[in-house]
């Protein structure tokens, strides 16, 4: 099975930079996804990672280490627009498995 | 192309009331999936599709049942709900990628459900 664990929420100010943790436990591991989710809304796909590293994509970079069953998603230049839940995701045979998400608040 | 859609919006059931969940792509993509989302608990995978005529379950699907008959659609239905089945319901699509992975999931807008 797969277990995935993140911070429930984190409040940061507007133009500062947050790290939002995610560690997981897989039987089989074929890539991770994060999601961004606003309130009410569906999730929307940020980023994905399949092999150690980080990916960079503007303002938002995620990192993943294979070997330490560990990820983070990097908000940079925080805006009162990224005040939204942050999901990771782990991908298995045909199935993805989500974490409980995490909760960014931006105060201006 | 409007992507995924799911009706209805919302939905008020009372215990032992059957319906069904509606949900739509437009993208030919070939892989399809239920979740329902809960406070605190994050998205579970209740069924998912590999391609018309394939159906397999997820991390939860009782109570649930699903089928494929074409690419576009992939209604979940509820056989006789319950209150504990009053939760936020996703349809997601994505193409199949090599091997039994899977690509980037579309979801659409969700259909909020109370069961009395």
């Amino acid at each position: 099975g797969q277990s995935l664990e993140q911070p429930s929420e984190v409040t940061a100010v507007e133009g500062a930079i947050v790290q939002i943790n995610c560690t997981y436990q897989t039987s089989g591991f074929n890539g991770l996804f994060w999601y961004q989710q606003h309130a009410g809304e569906a999730p929307t796909f940020l980023s994905y990672n399949v092999l150690d590293g980080l990916e960079e994509k503007g303002r938002f970079s995620s990192f993943l280490s294979r070997s330490k069953g560990y990820s983070y998603l990097l908000l940079k230049e925080l805006q009162m627009k990224d005040s939204a839940s942050y999901l990771c995701a782990v991908k298995g045979d045909y199935k993805l498995s989500f974490g409980a998400g995490t909760t960014v608040t931006v105060r201006a | 192309n409007a992507g995924v859609t799911q009706t209805p919006k919302f939905q008020v059931l009372k215990t032992g009331q059957s319906m069904t969940l509606q949900c739509a792509q437009d993208m030919n993509h070939e892989y399809m999936s239920w979740y329902r989302q809960d406070p605190g608990m994050g998205l579970r995978l209740i069924h998912y599709s590999v391609g018309a005529g394939i159906t397999d379950q997820g991390e939860v699907p009782n109570g649930y049942n699903v089928s494929r008959s074409t690419t576009e659609d992939f209604p979940l239905r509820l056989l006789s709900a319950a209150p504990s089945q009053t939760s936020v319901y996703f349809c997601a699509s994505s193409y199949p990628t090599s091997g039994r992975s899977i690509s980037e999931q579309f979801f659409g807008p969700g259909t909020r459900l109370t069961v009395l």
